[in-house]
């Protein structure tokens, strides 16, 4: 069974401060990865993928994630933080098969931006 | 724009009531999906739907239906059965191929009366 960790349920950084928000993963088979990105009362936007190849992934908004099999690990960071990055994040874990794909997300990590 | 619709935003039931949420995609994606969210829990997969006429349960599909009659619907029903309906819906969508993302629309938000 794949199941995803966000250590954190709750990340407070200042503006133009480093985020890091942290994911591990377990999984049977080889993962594919996601983090996506969710705006008060609004659905979830993808951020970024990890299915095979580079393991360093760079997604919208100046996000980018590295995948790291040794550590079962997909830690998002930005340099430098926005005020509109203020969001709740989701870690996402999937089979990577063709078809129907049933995600397993983790349990969502809010960021809080300080002026 | 291509996207995915769900209707409505805010929806509030009384108890011993079915209610339908409605989900509809112009993405031509074969694909769907529906998740509940409560707060702290990440989301968690009710039902999904690979073609027209054919859905598997998910993880918490008890005290809920879903039907899906043509590509772009598939509405979600909850059923008096379930019995903490309280929650955030979100439908999403994906096409089959490998390994594709899963796209979604901004939610339904049902409360009990």
């Amino acid at each position: 069974a794949q199941s995803v960790t966000q250590l954190g349920s709750h990340v407070s950084v200042s503006e133009g401060a480093l985020v890091l928000l942290r994911c591990n993963y377990s999984s049977s088979v080889p993962p594919y990865l996601f983090w996506y990105v969710q705006y008060p009362n609004q659905g979830l936007q993808l951020l970024l993928k990890y299915t095979t190849g580079a393991t360093l992934v760079k997604g919208i908004n100046g996000f980018e994630a590295e995948f790291k099999k040794s550590e079962t690990s997909f830690h998002l960071t930005k340099p430098s933080a926005h005020m509109s990055d203020a969001a709740e994040y989701f870690c996402a874990v999937s089979k990577g098969i063709q078809g129907a794909q049933k995600l397993v997300f983790g349990q969502g990590t809010r960021l809080t931006i300080n002026p | 724009d291509g996207g995915i619709t769900q209707s409505p935003k805010y929806l509030f039931r009384k108890e011993g009531q079915n209610v339908t949420l409605s989900c509809e995609q112009n993405l031509n994606h074969d694909a769907m999906y529906w998740y509940r969210q409560d707060p702290g829990q990440g989301l968690r997969l009710i039902y999904y739907s690979q073609i027209v006429n054919d859905f598997q349960k998910g993880d918490i599909a008890e005290g809920y239906s879903v039907s899906r009659e043509k590509k772009e619907s598939f509405p979600l029903t909850v059923t008096s059965a379930q019995k903490n309906p309280t929650a955030f819906y979100l439908c999403a969508s994906s096409t089959i191929e490998f390994n594709q993302p899963q796209h979604f629309g901004d939610g339904t938000r049902l409360s009990i009366l």
